[in-house]
């Protein structure tokens, strides 16, 4: 079956730019995170639905960053006045158990 | 709140040398362990996992892991390893209770020479 994809795999915006990434998870996966992952580092969490509730967002780094889940399937990130220090690759995983996650390949963000 | 660190940025080795990935993690309260692997190109998939029961835990490749309470360690091991375990491990840890929270180390780099 299809695994986690995501869409642009890659992305370049402007500063101050407005962007928005998409999650498709495997189908029947209830649970969603986000994560930002930059160079050289390990992933890192932004937040995370259960079906379309979204029951912990502690990690997103400001209230530039927000995250959608509106039917419980497809999920969306949005950067709004995007900033260099956005430069990253995001990551979303799905998972039916909440303990093993299934990572998409990613969306490389690049601010200029 | 948990941490993790992963004190090996790059482990360089020869192919059939046996291997360990240092991984230590602070928590205040129980917890699940978990080491990805993340090949060249490719997205993070679980290589294994601790959640409860027998300390040491093995992967279908080789792999194993076991988990030190004392010492707050989650090591990976494997003893001879192939051209094809050339990856970044990441170790992560999530706490048992509720949340769903996942903390990742930096990263190790393993590269195995011929």
């Amino acid at each position: 079956g299809a695994g986690v994809s995501q869409s642009p795999r890659y992305k370049v915006a402007k500063r101050g730019q407005d962007v928005a990434l998409r999650c498709d998870p495997i189908s029947g996966h209830v649970s969603l995170f986000w994560y930002q992952q930059a160079l050289g580092q390990g992933p890192e969490f932004l937040t995370y639905f259960q079906n379309e509730a979204q029951l912990d967002k502690s990690g997103l780094p400001s209230d530039r960053f927000f995250a959608e889940r509106p039917e419980g399937s497809v999920s969306t990130l949005k950067i709004q006045r995007t900033q260099q220090e956005d430069s990253a690759v995001y990551l979303c995983a799905s998972s039916s158990s909440s303990y093993e996650q299934y990572f998409g390949p990613g969306t490389r963000l690049t601010v200029t | 709140a948990q941490s993790v660190t992963q004190l090996d940025s790059q482990v360089p080795v020869f192919e059939e040398a046996p291997v360990e990935l240092r991984c230590n993690y602070s928590s205040s309260v129980s917890v699940y362990l978990f080491w990805y692997v993340q090949y060249p190109n490719q997205g993070l998939q679980l290589l294994l996992k601790y959640l409860s029961g027998s300390t040491l835990v093995e992967s279908i490749n080789g792999f194993e892991a076991e988990f030190n309470k004392s010492q707050t360690s989650f090591h990976l091991r494997k003893p001879s390893v192939h051209i094809s375990d050339t990856a970044e491990y990441f170790c992560a840890v999530r706490g048992d209770t509720g949340g769903f929270k996942t903390i990742f180390g930096a990263g190790t780099r393993l590269f195995v020479k011929a």
